[in-house]
């Protein structure tokens, strides 16, 4: 079992709607969790992170975290085809100071 | 957002060179990592420092060397270049004195070796 686990998809969605990206990790021990966006060709964004249980928003993007289940998602509204990208979810665990990434979900907005 | 570079964007070259990949960040940041990513896929630690004269190699068994003599810089460095080295290469870095540890990346090299 991988230790961030991402579906591949790729995810499509119309403009205007909400998608949702979703990872589960096995380290019960992980403490923050973030979210990157990348671009075709291009270097890693962070978009944010979040380390307590709950809905953190910024702007269109909420991340939701679920300690219980080992399960953290993205929700973007308002879908904009520039969200068309690969979102990678990310997890450190305790005291260690390194990512552990997902293999990431590619999302495409349809205009 | 940290300003992280990455020289050069872009490199072909032959079999069996040496190349070395430049990192700089101007926030002071003391950790630092090296990732490496074929197209569509995952994102692989190659090696990573946590400050001047602290390097260790990552997850992903790599034929390249770091070094971290100041604490800006973070050069990576292939003594002998093989195709099998194609793919791109991803420095980013971290704050101090931070729980969250998140990174920043760089806008990454695209090495093709020839």
């Amino acid at each position: 079992q991988k230790e961030v686990e991402q579906n591949s998809g790729p995810l499509s969605v119309p403009e205007g709607a909400i998608a949702s990206l979703n990872c589960t990790y096995s380290d019960r021990g992980s403490q923050s969790f973030f979210w990157y966006r990348q671009y075709s060709g291009k270097s890693p964004e962070l978009i944010m992170f979040i380390y307590s249980n709950g809905d953190k928003e910024d702007g269109r993007f909420t991340a939701q975290l679920n300690k219980a289940s080992q399960y953290v998602s993205l929700l973007i509204r308002d879908s904009q085809p520039s969200d068309s990208a690969t979102y990678l979810c990310a997890v450190t665990a305790g005291s260690a100071r390194q990512l552990t990434f997902g293999s990431g979900t590619q999302l495409t907005v349809l205009p | 957002e940290a300003d992280i570079y990455q020289t050069p964007r872009y490199l072909v070259i032959g079999t069996g060179k040496k190349i070395t990949l430049e990192c700089s960040q101007t926030m002071g940041h003391d950790k630092m990592y090296w990732y490496q990513q074929d197209p569509g896929m995952e994102l692989h630690l190659i090696h990573y420092s946590y400050g001047v004269n602290s390097t260790e190699k990552g997850d992903l068994s790599s034929e390249s060397t770091v070094s971290r003599i100041r604490t800006e810089h973070f050069p990576l460095t292939l003594e002998s270049a093989r195709p099998s080295h194609t793919s791109q290469y991803l420095c980013a870095s971290s704050a101090p004195n931070r729980q969250i540890h998140e990174q920043y990346f760089g806008p990454g090299t695209r090495l093709t070796v020839t």
